[in-house]
Order: C-alpha cells, then structure tokens, then sequence
C-alpha cells in the first residue's frame, strides 16, 4: 500500500533552473495539496487541488505552478527557481466523506528536499 | 499574528511521566483540531484530532479542546523515547484547503 509517492526526495539545482516535483496517490483521495515546511516557518501551503481539474492557490504561491494530471496525480513546477524556493517540499492527499466534504485529515508523502544554489 | 501557536521547545520529560502539549489559535471558526506527529527527517502524520470541547482518549493519548478558550492540548502518558518527536497541532476551517499549522513543538523523552 504505496498511499503518497513523491519523487524526486532530493534535488539540487542552479538560480534559474525548472523542476517538477511529482506526486501520487493511490488512496482515491479527491482532494490534493502541496506544502513547503522551512525552519521556525511550520508546514505552508503552496497549492490545493479539491477534484480533478481544478487547482487553486494557498498562502504561498508566488513561483509555482501546479498541474493536476488526473485523480490520482497532482505536480508541482518550479519555473525560475530561487534561493528562497530552498525547503522540503510535501505532498499530501486528505479524506472524502460520504457527501464530498473533506475532514481535513492530511495524509503526507514522505518529502522532497531541494536545494537552490 | 500566528494564527496558531506553539511553544518550540524542546520541552524535555523523563521515560514514564505524562508530557503537556499546548495551542492556542485565533480563528474561532475553527471547526476541527489535529496533532500531527513527526520525527526528524520524516513527513508528519496523524495522531489525534478532535471536533468537540472536551477530552479525547486513544491509548496512552488524550486530545483536550477548549473552544471558549481557543485552546488545544495534547497529553501523552507514560512517555516513551519512542515519542520523541515534533509535534505539529493543526487547526482548520472548513476544509483541508484551510488548515493552519502551528510552527510545531519538540519533545524529547529522557531515558
């Protein structure tokens, strides 16, 4: 039972350069979620995908974009990477109920570390 | 103002005591209250949440919500090196689209 699968876990990359982060999950989660987590800063989110074709911005947005391929896939791009854009990146899916509502219970991927030089 | 709050710690018990975890938040619309567990270099995961004031019990942990006081807690009894850990309280809104995450508390059990 694979549940969140992110890759790359790490990556280094150059002022300038672009990514994709991607992630997975096999639970049939409507619901998907993009953090970033820095020191002293908590868990912040980046983007949220409530269903499949739709994606919407969260607290931290500025300098990425986000793709949900399908139910199951939700990426996470870095155009022009930054110094600041250094920070464990985690993907999450969270609950559906009976009646589409989510219960806010976030399962996590293992992580994505990056690092900007 | 941090929407929700938490001392970093590290806040130190020895093996066997009970260890208090406390948040506060801001939002009183808040609807539903998490603790997220996570160990060092690990993604968090859920341990506990809570909807309703009062006590909530499983196992050795016990969620306390004072929604008049806007304050959450988490206790954990006979406290094991094993819980050693960062522990992330979590307060939402609505939906997961709302979740607050507090900046999380270290706890370290000693032998």
């Amino acid at each position: 039972n694979a549940g969140v699968t992110q890759t790359p876990k790490f990556q280094v990359l150059k002022t300038g350069q672009s990514m994709t982060l991607q992630c997975a999950q096999d639970m049939n989660h409507n619901s998907m979620y993009w953090y970033r987590q820095d020191p002293g800063m908590g868990l912040r989110l980046i983007y949220y995908s409530a269903s499949e074709g739709t994606t919407d911005k969260g607290e931290v947005p500025n300098g990425y974009n986000v793709s949900r391929l399908n139910k199951r896939e939700f990426s996470l791009r870095l155009e022009s990477a930054a110094p600041s854009q250094t920070s464990v990146y985690f993907c999450a899916s969270s609950v559906v109920v009976a009646g589409g509502a989510d219960t806010g219970e976030l399962f996590f991927g293992e992580g994505s570390r990056l690092t900007v030089l | 103002q941090k929407e929700v709050e938490q001392n970093s710690g590290p806040l130190s018990v020895p093996e066997g005591a009970i260890a208090s975890l406390n948040c506060t938040y801001s939002d009183r619309g808040s609807q539903s209250f998490f603790w997220y567990r996570q160990y060092s270099g690990k993604s968090p995961e859920l341990i506990m949440f809570i909807y309703s004031n009062g006590d909530k019990e499983d196992g050795r942990f016990t969620a306390q919500l004072n929604k008049a006081s806007q304050y959450v807690s988490l206790l954990i009894r006979d406290s094991q090196p094993s819980d050693s850990a960062t522990y992330l309280c979590a307060v939402c809104a609505g939906t997961a689209s709302k979740l607050t995450f507090g900046t999380g508390t270290r706890l370290q059990v000693t032998l």
